[in-house]
């Protein structure tokens, strides 16, 4: 079966620190793509980034960069120079092809910057 | 704002009771997706429809329904409401199956739903 870990159920960075959260994945499938959404306390989900499964790079977007490691199957987030307004629930997903195209979310990791 | 707009922002209902959660997707946009967010919990997919036609189940009660209708709003009907089914019922867009580009869901604000 499907299935996407996040291994950190909260974490903790001093503010301007990098902080990487963690997600692993397990899927036969040769094409998918990897997502990280985030969830403030407001209630909201966030698009932050995507990858592609067959993309060569590493996506960035602006402070966040995805640690695509394929044939460890991970996806890590990295977020630079954390800022107090990072404190938020985050989300990695896929998307994979079961038929339809089907999202499948990890449980989540609650990130705190501290100032 | 992601372009998903979702009726009502909070609803406030007692056990035993049905109701009915709206969604309109992002422009242009064909499939939307239904989740459940249960407090400190991920997110629960229940059901996904692409231009009207029901795509995918989840974790979906038989309590719960849902459609898609022709201008591609969608209607989440909950009936006979239990405690735990209070909970954050996010509506999700994403452009059309098989074009290319990143395909990210686009989430309306969610429906805040608490059973008494």
């Amino acid at each position: 079966a499907q299935k996407i870990t996040q291994t950190q159920p909260g974490m903790f960075v001093q503010e301007k620190e990098a902080v990487t959260l963690d997600c692993t994945y397990d899927t036969s499938d040769q094409s998918y793509g990897l997502f990280w959404y985030k969830q403030p306390s407001s209630g909201e989900m966030i698009f932050l980034i995507y990858q592609g499964s067959y993309d060569e790079q590493n996506a960035t977007e602006g402070r966040y960069s995805l640690n695509f490691q394929k044939a460890r199957k991970s996806a890590n987030l990295v977020i630079s120079a954390s800022q107090l307004g990072d404190s938020a629930m985050y989300f990695c997903a896929y998307l994979v092809r079961e038929g339809t195209y089907k999202y499948i979310f990890g449980t989540g990791t609650r990130l705190k910057v501290l100032a | 704002d992601s372009g998903v707009t979702q009726t009502p922002k909070h609803l406030i209902t007692a056990t035993g009771q049905r109701v009915t959660l709206r969604c309109s997707p992002r422009s242009g946009d064909l499939s939307v997706y239904w989740y459940q967010q249960s407090l400190d919990q991920g997110l629960q997919f229940l059901i996904q429809y692409y231009n009207g036609e029901e795509r995918a189940k989840g974790n979906i009660l038989e309590r719960f329904s849902a459609q898609q209708f022709p201008d591609l709003h969608s209607e989440l009907n909950l009936s006979s409401l239990e405690l735990g089914d209070s909970a954050l019922y996010f509506c999700a867009s994403s452009p059309n199956l098989g074009t290319s580009g990143t395909r990210e869901q686009f989430f309306g604000p969610g429906t805040r739903l608490t059973v008494l």
